[in-house]
């Protein structure tokens, strides 16, 4: 069973703070990662996606993809009380036909 | 608005009706997908659609029934459905073939509680 794991949380982080968020995945070949915002009552919505190793930057946004750990991060710097949200992180398998998603880390950014 | 538009938005049927789930992209992609989501799961992928050929049934019940007649719209016939059946349903859509990103671009979801 391929596995896309994350910490629940929630992550309570001060406005203004870099917000660090985790994911590991069980699927060695995988070569598609994104990250999803979800706000309460709202569908997902893409904020990232990376497919190589390294860093990937997008305004206060940096996905980290790191394929031999086979564990792919994002940060949010200047954290904003808008930021509060659960973030999912979702892999594309090998065979390329699903996507598969973690439970999601719920974020909360205190004033 | 995300291009992808979810009919209707809140459900409430019995566990002998029959209802459907509609679901229409107008993004121009060529892939759609249904997911269903529970309090505290993970969403759960249950088919999926490229060019309008089912490509993944994720084991999903036969109560669930998903219907492609086009790219642009998806359809998700329900029947005999159990409480436990209650959940989000998300329908999404992305772009299939040499400009395949992966991305999905999700709908706003239908409510659904089954009594």
């Amino acid at each position: 069973q391929k596995e896309v794991e994350q910490n629940s949380g929630p992550l309570s982080v001060p406005e203004g703070a870099i917000a660090s968020l985790n994911c590991t995945y069980s699927d060695r070949v995988s070569q598609s990662f994104f990250w999803y915002r979800q706000y309460s009552g709202k569908s997902p919505e893409l904020i990232m996606s990376i497919y190589s190793n390294g860093d990937k930057e997008d305004g206060r946004f940096t996905a980290q993809l790191n394929k031999a750990s086979q564990y792919v991060s994002l940060l949010i710097r200047d954290s904003q009380p808008s930021d509060s949200a659960t973030y999912l992180c979702a892999v594309r398998d090998s065979s390329a036909s699903k996507i598969i998603f973690g439970s999601g880390t719920r974020l909360s950014i205190r004033p | 608005e995300t291009g992808v538009t979810q009919t209707p938005r809140h459900l409430v049927m019995g566990m002998t009706n029959k209802k459907s789930l509609k679901c229409e992209q107008h993004l121009g992609h060529n892939a759609m997908y249904w997911y269903k989501q529970s309090a505290k799961k993970p969403l759960e992928l249950m088919f999926v659609y490229n060019f309008k050929e089912q490509t993944e049934n994720n084991s999903v019940p036969s109560r669930f029934s998903p219907e492609c007649p086009n790219s642009s719209h998806l359809f998700l016939h329900l029947h005999t459905l159990q409480p436990e059946d209650s959940a989000l349903y998300l329908c999404a859509s992305s772009q299939a073939g040499t400009a395949d990103t992966g991305e999905l671009f999700f709908g706003e979801g239908s409510r659904l509680t089954v009594l």
